[in-house]
Formats: C-alpha cells, structure tokens, sequence
C-alpha cells in the first residue's frame, strides 16, 4: 500500500540555520503530496502543498519540490527561527479519489536561540 | 467563526467502557474525518464522511462507529474501550476532498483507556 517515510528526529537546530527534512513515498499512480505543521498543543495545519511531478509548494519561507524521479517531497527553509519550532508531517492522498490523506511519523524540529 | 471543535479535551476510560467524542465544524464542510495520533506513527485516518448520511472506513476503522446526521457534526464512538485506543484523536474538516482542499484539525482529545 501506499507509505510515507519521514526522518526521524528530533532535530535540533540554531536560529538562521539551514533546514532540511527528508520525506520519501511509495504510492501508485500520481498522489498529491503536502507538509502539515503541528504547533506544540494544537491541531495539524497545512504548510504547503504539490499536486504534480516538479511542482514546487512553498509557503512562510518554506519549500518543498515534488521528486517523481526520486519520489521524495523533502522540506526546506533557509534560515530558521525559534517559532518555526513545531512537529512536521509529511502526507499524501491515499487513493485516486482523493479521499484518504496517508501521513508520515512526523518529525519534531527545535530551534535555540 | 470557531473552526473545528472537539469535546472533551481529556478523557480517561476504563476497559470495557463506552464513549463518545464529539466534532463540530461551523464552515460548512462537507469532509469531515477522524484520525487517531499515535507516538511514531503519525496520524492513521480512522473514519471519514463526504456528506451528511454518508460516512465510509478508513484505515484503521476497528473498534470504532461514525455517524453524520449533520452537516456541521461527526461524533466517534467506542463501544467498548480498550488499551490499544489509548491515543490522541483529531478531528478534520474541509470543503470537500482533501487532495484539493486544505484540512483543518481540531485542537485534538487525549485518551487514556486504563
């Protein structure tokens, strides 16, 4: 069945660091891949999204690139700051109609000052 | 607007007892779904609904019943609890399927069945 791999965390990084979180997937036909961000307390939010192969989704200096070659949806921020501090999901569509999100473990990101 | 609500916040069950938990949207959504949060595993979609009167299994669907009279309410129930439901559970809506329409999850409810 279709899967989602996330590395596994936490990772712990200084404020303006580079960030990279790994997502890789095993799905059959074309899914659409997202990044959902979980805020320490809260429910899950949408972060960014890609619905086709080199579709790039970025939001709030977040980036992700949808690989088809290397099927893989990694997470990227150039300088990160302490409220970026959060839980990160990888997912995608279940199923071709759409209907059924399959999420990654998650991965939690700290950011010191 | 409230967005999505779940009530309670905490619950703690005995083996054997039942409960529901209670989602509320007021955005007019018609996908509404549950997911259960487990350490490690991300969030498993338990339940879902593409309208009211029409609900459908998701991957983990055991132990578990839905019901969607309303547009704006999808309760979840335990039957009859057990340690394995010990979990973080999520409600979500949207405008319709989630591969075209953002989710929006509730602040969640922790269960703890003893």
């Amino acid at each position: 069945g279709d899967s989602v791999t996330q590395m596994e965390g936490p990772v712990t990084l200084s404020e303006e660091a580079f960030l990279t979180i790994n997502c890789t997937y095993t799905a059959t036909g074309y899914p659409s891949l997202f990044w959902y961000v979980q805020y320490p307390g809260e429910g899950l939010q949408l972060l960014l999204k890609a619905t086709k192969a080199d579709d790039k989704g970025s939001n709030k200096g977040f980036e992700a690139t949808y690989r088809k070659e290397t099927t893989s949806f990694h997470l990227e921020k150039g300088s990160v700051q302490v409220s970026d501090s959060a839980v990160y999901f990888c997912a995608l569509t279940h199923n071709n109609a759409g209907n059924m999100l399959t999420f990654g473990g998650g991965t939690r990101l700290m950011v010191k000052p | 607007n409230a967005g999505v609500t779940q009530t309670p916040k905490f619950q703690v069950l005995k083996t054997g007892q039942s409960m529901t938990l209670q989602c509320a949207q007021d955005m007019n959504h018609e996908y509404m779904s549950w997911y259960r949060q487990d350490p490690g595993m991300g969030l498993r979609l338990i339940h879902y609904s593409v309208g009211a009167g029409i609900t459908d299994q998701g991957e983990v669907p055991n132990g578990y019943n839905v019901s969607r009279s309303t547009t704006e309410d999808f309760p979840l129930r335990l039957l009859s609890a057990a340690p394995s439901q010990t979990s973080v559970y999520f409600c979500a809506s949207s405008y319709s399927r989630p591969s075209d329409y953002e989710q929006y999850f509730g602040p969640g409810t922790r269960l703890t069945v003893t």
